[in-house]
């Protein structure tokens, strides 16, 4: 892999309902792996800078699972609401100074 | 403590134009970096300044420049512009602290509309 990859691009969930999604990055050179959450006409907001290998992370109902040496990181949603409903962009970097290179983004729209 | 401000929000050039953008940081934040969304991709890194000086720079033409001031506010400047320069222009600032950047604060972005 040679850029970052999203999947799926777009996703519909029930309220209530939990789901996850991909992000694969190329796995040499990895320095960070940063997720972030798009709602429309706002501005994106950072949910997790990972950095090791096996890290996971938790915020609320989101959390998230990083696999430097296969280049890849989940994202969970658990019980998801309607406020869930955004756009979620991974992005990775390959050095310190947090140049980042994004994925298309997958976009979640949760229904009541 | 205001976020990340950008302006203008939206605006309307015709090819062959110039157009400035402008950001202000987070306070405290002396990092910023630009990114270009084009619709239907994700953001594309343009470049980043820090301490006044551009640090590192994306796959974009010279026709990409900016400035950051004393005040780590910074500009984007794009010279002679094409329609494939309509985007979303997105700025986001950082604290470089201790040999390393963390999470990016973004604006809301300025619209470009190329006619």
């Amino acid at each position: 892999i040679l850029n970052v990859e999203q999947s799926p691009q777009s996703l519909h969930v029930q309220e209530g309902d939990s789901t996850n999604f991909t992000c694969s990055f190329p796995s040499s050179n990895f320095y960070a792996l940063h997720w972030y959450r798009w709602e429309t006409a706002k501005s994106p907001e950072a949910l997790f800078v990972m950095t090791l290998n096996g890290d996971e992370k938790k915020k609320g109902r989101i959390s998230a699972t990083l696999n430097t040496k296969e280049g890849y990181s989940y994202l969970y949603i658990k019980g998801s609401q309607p406020e869930d409903s955004a756009t979620y962009l991974c992005a990775f970097s390959t050095d310190s100074w947090g140049k980042l290179q994004f994925g298309a983004g997958t976009q979640v729209v949760v229904t009541p | 403590d205001a976020g990340v401000t950008q302006s203008p929000t939206h605006l309307i050039k015709t090819r062959g134009q110039q157009v400035t953008l402008r950001c202000s940081p987070k306070s405290g934040h002396d990092t910023v970096s630009w990114y270009q969304q084009a619709l239907g991709q994700g953001p594309q890194f343009i470049f980043q300044y820090y301490e006044e000086e551009e640090r590192q720079r994306g796959n974009f033409p010279d026709r990409f420049s900016g400035h950051q001031f004393p005040n780590y506010s910074s500009e984007l400047n794009v010279n002679a512009l094409l329609l494939g320069d309509s985007a979303l222009y997105l700025c986001a600032s950082s604290l470089f602290e201790g040999g390393n950047t963390g999470e990016l604060f973004f604006g809301e972005g300025s619209r470009l509309t190329v006619l």
